[in-house]
C-alpha cells in the first residue's frame, strides 16, 4: 500500500465512450503525475500537475484530458479512444515537482479499448 | 536529452544466486538515478536512488547500486535472491536542470528467480 489509489482497476470501453479514472493519494504530496505503461515500452509521461497547476504535457491527444481539482486527487477523463490506447494507466504523486523527488505510484487501471 | 537503456529483457535466476540488473544512461549533465520495481498488478515502488555523494547506494530488500559515471552505469545487485524478487525492475533517470526534471525510464528488465 503506497498511499496512492487508483479506480477503476480495470476498464473495457469502446471507441464511442466516454469513460474517466481517478487517482487519489493520501500522502499530503504537492505533485501528481499520469504515466501510460506499454508492453515492452518504456513508461510514458502524459501529464505532470504541480499545486493542482498542469506543469507538463507531453503532446499527449486531446482525447485524453486531465482534471486535477485539489491536491489529493487526479482524473484522466477519456473520450473517443483507439485500440492502440489499450495499456496500463498509472497515477503517481511525489512531495514536490522536481528530480529528486520518488514518486510513489498507484497500482494502475488496465485499460482496454475496443 | 537524458535516455536510458536497459540491455537485458529477462533474466533468469536461480534461487540464493546472485543477481546484476544493468542500468546504463546518456545526458550531457548531472543526474539523479533511480530503481523502482514493480511487482505483479502493482505500481512501480522505489528500490533506491541516487542524488549525490557516496556511489554505492542501499535500498530495501537487500538490494544495492553503484553509480559509475565513467561508464555512465548504475547497475542493480543482489548478493542472494529471493522467490519474491519475481518483479519487473526499472531504471529512471532525471537530469538536474531546473525547468526540465522530469523521470525518463528504462524499458525494463523482467527478473524470475527460479526454485
Amino acid at each position: 500500500e503506497t498511499g496512492v489509489t487508483q479506480t477503476p482497476r480495470h476498464l473495457v470501453m469502446g471507441m464511442t465512450n466516454k469513460k474517466s479514472l481517478k487517482c487519489e493519494q493520501h500522502l499530503g504530496h504537492n505533485a501528481m503525475y499520469w504515466y501510460k505503461q506499454s508492453a515492452k515500452k518504456p513508461l510514458e509521461l502524459m501529464f505532470v500537475y504541480s499545486l493542482e497547476e498542469r506543469v507538463e504535457n507531453n503532446s499527449v491527444p486531446s482525447r485524453f484530458s486531465p482534471e486535477c481539482p485539489n491536491s489529493s486527487h487526479l482524473f484522466l477523463h477519456l473520450h473517443t479512444l483507439q485500440p492502440e490506447d489499450s495499456a496500463l494507466y498509472l497515477c503517481a504523486s511525489s512531495q514536490e515537482q522536481g528530480g529528486r523527488e520518488t514518486q510513489y505510484f498507484g497500482p494502475g487501471t488496465r485499460l482496454l479499448v475496443l | 536529452a537524458q535516455s536510458v537503456t536497459q540491455l537485458d529483457s529477462q533474466v533468469p535466476v536461480f534461487e540464493e544466486a546472485p543477481v546484476e540488473l544493468r542500468c546504463n544512461y546518456s545526458s550531457s549533465v548531472s543526474v539523479y538515478l533511480f530503481w523502482y520495481v514493480q511487482y505483479p498488478n502493482q505500481g512501480l515502488q522505489l528500490l533506491l536512488k541516487y542524488l549525490s555523494g557516496s556511489t554505492l547506494v542501499k535500498g530495501i530488500n537487500g538490494f544495492e547500486a553503484e553509480f559509475n559515471k565513467s561508464q555512465t552505469s548504475f547497475h542493480l545487485r543482489k548478493p542472494s535472491v529471493h522467490i519474491s524478487d519475481t518483479a519487473e525492475y526499472f531504471c529512471a533517470v532525471s537530469v538536474q536542470n531546473f525547468g526540465n526534471e522530469k523521470l525518463t525510464f528504462g524499458t525494463g528488465t523482467r527478473l524470475t528467480i527460479i526454485p
